[in-house]
């Protein structure tokens, strides 16, 4: 069975700084997906990010990386140059077939002025 | 515009009246997916189907049936609605799955009370 853990309920920032979410994963899969979504107070979810468990090279996405361990099975989403904008759920996931997705327990990011 | 639209985005029920939430999306997509969203639990996927007919079970599909008719379309039907029932869905879809896409275009949620 796929299992996503995330660790932290909720952080803090200060706004133009950078955040790290952590995110692990367990699967016994070689092939395998792995995806950050945000979910703002207006409760729509959006996609952030993908790396695939083949990709040498760990995702970016403009402000969004994602720092890809494989060995650690770990998936951090780093968000550079926090924005008010960036207050928001955020939620790390995983697909090891093609077909099910799932979902970790979310963490709160609130940025402050 | 391309979307995933979900009906009713809220809904006050009573326990065993039988409901059905719509979700439709106009992106020709294979995959289509229902999940429920909880505090402190995430988003667990209730069915999907990877295309017209095929249906399948995720982690959580107690108390609900689902349909594949047309492409289009997956409605999720809550037969005999209980408290514990009562949560945020999303109904989701991709071109041809999760993994190989990396992206599931979202609907913007249902809101479920049953009392």
């Amino acid at each position: 069975a796929q299992k996503i853990t995330q660790t932290q309920p909720g952080m803090f920032v200060q706004e133009k700084e950078a955040v790290t979410l952590d995110c692990t994963y367990d699967t016994s899969d070689p092939s395998y997906g792995l995806f950050w979504y945000k979910q703002p107070s207006s409760g729509e979810m959006i996609f952030l990010i993908y790396q695939g468990s083949y990709d040498q090279q760990n995702a970016t996405e403009g402000r969004y990386s994602l720092n890809f361990q494989k060995a650690r099975k770990s998936a951090n989403l780093v968000i550079s140059a926090s924005q008010l904008g960036d207050s928001a759920m955020y939620f790390c996931a995983m697909s090891a077939n093609d077909y099910k997705l799932s979902f970790g327990a979310g963490t709160t990011v609130t940025v402050r002025a | 515009e391309a979307q995933v639209t979900q009906n009713p985005r809220y809904l006050i029920t009573v326990t065993g009246k039988k409901l059905t939430v719509t979700c439709s999306q106009n992106m020709n997509h294979e995959y289509m997916s229902w999940y429920r969203q909880d505090p402190g639990l995430g988003l667990r996927q209730i069915y999907y189907s990877m295309n017209v007919e095929v249906t399948d079970k995720g982690d959580v599909p107690e108390g609900y049936k689902v349909s594949r008719k047309e492409k289009r379309n997956f409605p999720l039907i809550l037969e005999s609605p209980s408290p514990n029932q009562t949560s945020l869905y999303f109904c989701a879809s991709s071109l041809d799955g999760t993994a190989n896409t990396g992206e599931l275009f979202f609907g913007e949620g249902s809101r479920l009370t049953v009392l």
